[in-house]
């Protein structure tokens, strides 16, 4: 149980154009789903936090224009990179967690993201 | 503040070999979580363990093995009798009670040479 899946794996895009990332939980509600970003050799850094129905946390230094997500249900939540440059090349990192059990996150597998 | 440390950048082993991960933490709150992820090189996150800080217990499961010591904020990791297929980077990772949000550490990459 508790499978993520993301949506595509990978993209390759040209610069400016927007980019859509699916993140699904496909056998649990996901009331919380965060999403992460891990430059190459690099460790993962959190995003944004976003719970159904809410607007998301970005954290600091993210850009919420630029990186918007959007939770409409509780078994989807997409990161829309918006006019995309080079450097947000990047490995893009879904997690999903459930009311009952905030404390532990289930990861998708994760899109690769490469910018042109 | 990095509220993660994983002191190892790399480790190389021979297969057979054991290898200790260390991970070091820092939080004010009282009740946490810690976390082991394995990354293979496909990218997607293996979890291993999860551990409260309220169980001190030390854990074993096959090959792996963690030590968490409250008295000194570790939460170390330790594979024994290495083999190929550990080769990975390895996350050390805390959460908080207050909001839940994951720190990562800034991993560990091991290989384990044939």
């Amino acid at each position: 149980g508790a499978v993520v899946s993301q949506h595509p794996s990978w993209v390759i895009c040209k610069s400016g154009t927007s980019v859509k990332i699916e993140c699904r939980s496909l056998d649990f509600q996901a009331t919380t789903m965060f999403w992460y970003r891990q430059f190459p050799k690099q460790s993962l850094m959190l995003m944004a936090t976003s719970n159904e129905g809410s607007k998301a946390t970005y954290e600091q230094g993210v850009e919420k224009d630029k990186f918007l997500i959007n939770h409409a249900s509780l078994t989807l939540s997409t990161l829309t990179v918006t006019s995309a440059h080079p450097e947000d090349s990047s490995f893009y990192i879904c997690s999903g967690a459930t009311p009952s059990s905030t404390d532990t996150q289930y990861f998708g597998p994760g899109t690769r993201l490469t910018v042109l | 503040a990095q509220k993660v440390t994983q002191a190892q950048t790399e480790i190389s082993v021979v297969e057979k070999e054991d290898v200790t991960l260390d991970c070091v933490y820092e939080t004010r709150d009282t009740t946490y979580y810690l976390f082991w992820y394995k990354q293979p090189p496909s990218g997607e996150l293996v979890f291993l363990i999860r551990r409260n800080s309220f169980d001190e217990q030390n854990e074993i499961s096959g090959r792996y093995s963690w030590n968490f010591q409250k008295s000194t904020s570790s939460f170390n990791f330790t594979i024994t009798a290495s083999q190929v297929v550990d080769s990975a980077v390895y996350f050390c990772a805390l959460s908080e009670a207050t909001d839940y949000k994951l720190s990562f550490g800034a991993g560990t990459t091991v290989t384990v040479r044939a």
